[in-house]
């Protein structure tokens, strides 16, 4: 089975922190997706990924970086969180494209 | 961008009793796929209905397609309260490279 994992169930941050979230495939999936969710608005795509060291930005980037140095790893940054940041966020994988998603449990960030 | 919009927002039904809901979407599409996410969880992944297909089961699921409508439908027969989720539709696009964009949901209560 795929699992795809975040390091992180629950995350409490500050205003003003630098926030790394981690995710891990160990599928060999050539792409990879970072969303949030929020109540009434669904998953929205921040970052996307097709390759290592390849990023596409999706719907909502702003406020938000990535980094994939390596096939399995996707990481997404949030340079200077805000408390509009606080929300679930979502990573998941896949091996084709627009293909399957293989999402992770999530993790619920807080930013006070 | 929201490309899926899912109607009902919320629907409540007694078990063994059947739950439809719909995906209104608004360009051309790949595919359509259905997604399922238990409270506070990563989303799983239940059917997938290709631009070419009509009509798609899997075990107790049954999705339309109607690309002339711009429309899909999942049908659970004989609902369990273990079906109790949200349910999201997300579309791959002609235009849209790798990435799935999602719609709102629908919250489904199953009651005992």
């Amino acid at each position: 089975d795929v699992k795809v994992t975040q390091s992180s169930r629950y995350l409490v941050k500050r205003t003003g922190e630098k926030v790394f979230l981690e995710c891990v495939q160990d599928m060999d999936h050539e792409n990879m997706f970072w969303y949030r969710q929020d109540p009434g608005l669904g998953l929205r795509l921040i970052y996307f990924s097709y390759d290592v060291k390849m990023k596409e930005k999706g719907d909502i980037p702003e406020g938000y970086s990535v980094s994939r140095e390596k096939k399995e790893r996707f990481s997404l940054i949030l340079e200077s969180a805000s408390t509009n940041q606080t929300s679930m966020y979502l990573c998941a994988s896949s091996l084709s494209a627009p293909g399957v998603l293989f999402f992770g449990s999530g993790t619920q960030l807080s930013v006070l | 961008s929201q490309q899926g919009e899912e109607d009902p927002q919320a629907l409540s039904i007694q078990e063994g009793e059947n739950a439809t809901m719909n995906c209104s979407y608004k360009t051309s599409i790949n595919n359509l796929q259905w997604y399922r996410q238990n409270s506070g969880r990563g989303l799983v992944h239940l059917i997938l209905i290709r631009s070419n297909e009509r009509e798609k089961h899997s075990g107790r699921l049954r999705v339309t397609l109607d690309t002339s409508k711009k429309s899909s439908s999942l049908l659970i027969t004989a609902s369990r309260a273990a079906d109790t989720a949200s349910y999201f539709c997300a579309t791959g696009s002609t235009g849209g490279g790798n990435k799935l964009t999602f719609g709102t949901g629908t919250q489904l209560k199953v009651e005992l």
